[in-house]
C-alpha cells in the first residue's frame, strides 16, 4: 500500500530565511512517482515538480530544491531565501506505475513566512 | 494555454439532493481525475477516468460518480448528499503515455457546502 507522510503540520519562517519541507513515502512498487505541489489560499494546486523512482538526481529552480534519497524513501523541498508569497500549503503525492494516474497526497505543511 | 476550468465555483446544496460537477481539462489532456479535499480526511483520490472510461476508483460510496465524455470533459455526480460530502472538489488533467501520466494540472475547485 502507498503511504506519504508530511509530519510537519505548521512551519513558521520569517523573510528570507531558508525552509526545507520534509516529505517520507511508502511504497513497494519499484516504478513510482513523487510529486510536489503548492496550495495558495485560491484553492488551485500548483505543480512544482514530478520525479521517477530511478532519477535521483537532486534538482534546483530557482530558489526551489529538491533532495530525493531513495535509501530513506524520502524525497524533501527546500526552499532558500524565502519570501512572504512562499506562504501556502505544500503537498507531496506518491503515484504508482501499476495503479494509474491517481496520487496519494500527503496531510500538507502549511507554510507561512513573515515580513 | 487555457487551464483546468471547474463549474461551479461555489454550492450550496440540501441534505439529500443530488450535485453534479463540471470539469474541462486542458485543451490536449484526455486524462481527468477527481479528488475530495476535507480539513479531515486531506486529499483524496475519487476516480479517474480516459478516453471515457473510468480507470481507476478510490474508497469512496457509489453515490460518487462520474462520466467523461468524447470531447474529455468531465462531470461528477453526488446523489443523496450527506454532510459530510462538503468538501473542495478538484479535478485535475493530464497527458497519457501508456499507463502513467505526466504531471497533473489543477483546477480551482468546487467548493460544495451541505446543509
Amino acid at each position: 500500500a502507498q503511504k506519504v507522510t508530511q509530519a510537519q503540520t505548521e512551519i513558521s519562517v520569517v523573510e528570507k530565511e531558508d525552509v526545507t519541507l520534509d516529505c517520507v513515502y511508502e511504497t513497494r512498487d519499484t516504478t513510482y512517482y513523487l510529486f510536489w505541489y503548492k496550495q495558495p489560499p485560491s484553492g488551485e494546486l500548483v505543480f512544482l515538480i514530478r520525479r521517477n523512482s530511478f532519477d535521483e538526481q537532486n534538482e534546483i529552480s530557482g530558489r526551489y530544491s529538491w533532495n530525493f534519497q531513495k535509501s530513506t524513501s524520502s524525497f524533501n523541498f527546500t526552499i532558500t531565501a524565502s519570501q512572504v508569497v512562499d506562504s501556502a500549503v505544500y503537498f507531496c503525492a506518491l503515484s504508482e506505475a501499476s495503479g494509474g494516474n491517481d496520487m496519494r497526497f500527503g496531510a500538507g505543511t502549511r507554510l507561512t513566512v513573515k515580513p | 494555454k487555457a487551464g483546468v476550468t471547474q463549474t461551479p465555483r461555489y454550492l450550496i446544496k440540501t441534505r439529500g439532493q443530488q450535485v453534479t460537477l463540471s470539469c474541462s481539462p486542458i485543451s490536449g489532456h484526455r486524462s481527468v481525475s477527481w479528488y475530495q479535499q476535507t480539513p479531515g480526511q486531506g486529499l483524496q483520490f475519487l476516480f479517474e477516468y480516459f478516453s471515457e472510461t473510468q480507470r481507476n476508483k478510490g474508497n469512496f460510496p457509489g453515490r460518487f460518480s462520474g462520466r467523461q465524455f468524447s470531447n474529455s470533459r468531465s462531470e461528477m455526480n453526488v446523489s443523496t448528499l450527506e454532510l459530510g460530502d462538503s468538501a473542495l472538489y478538484l479535478c485535475a488533467s493530464s497527458l497519457v503515455r501508456g499507463r502513467v501520466g505526466t504531471e497533473a494540472f489543477f483546477g480551482q475547485g468546487t467548493r460544495l457546502t451541505v446543509v
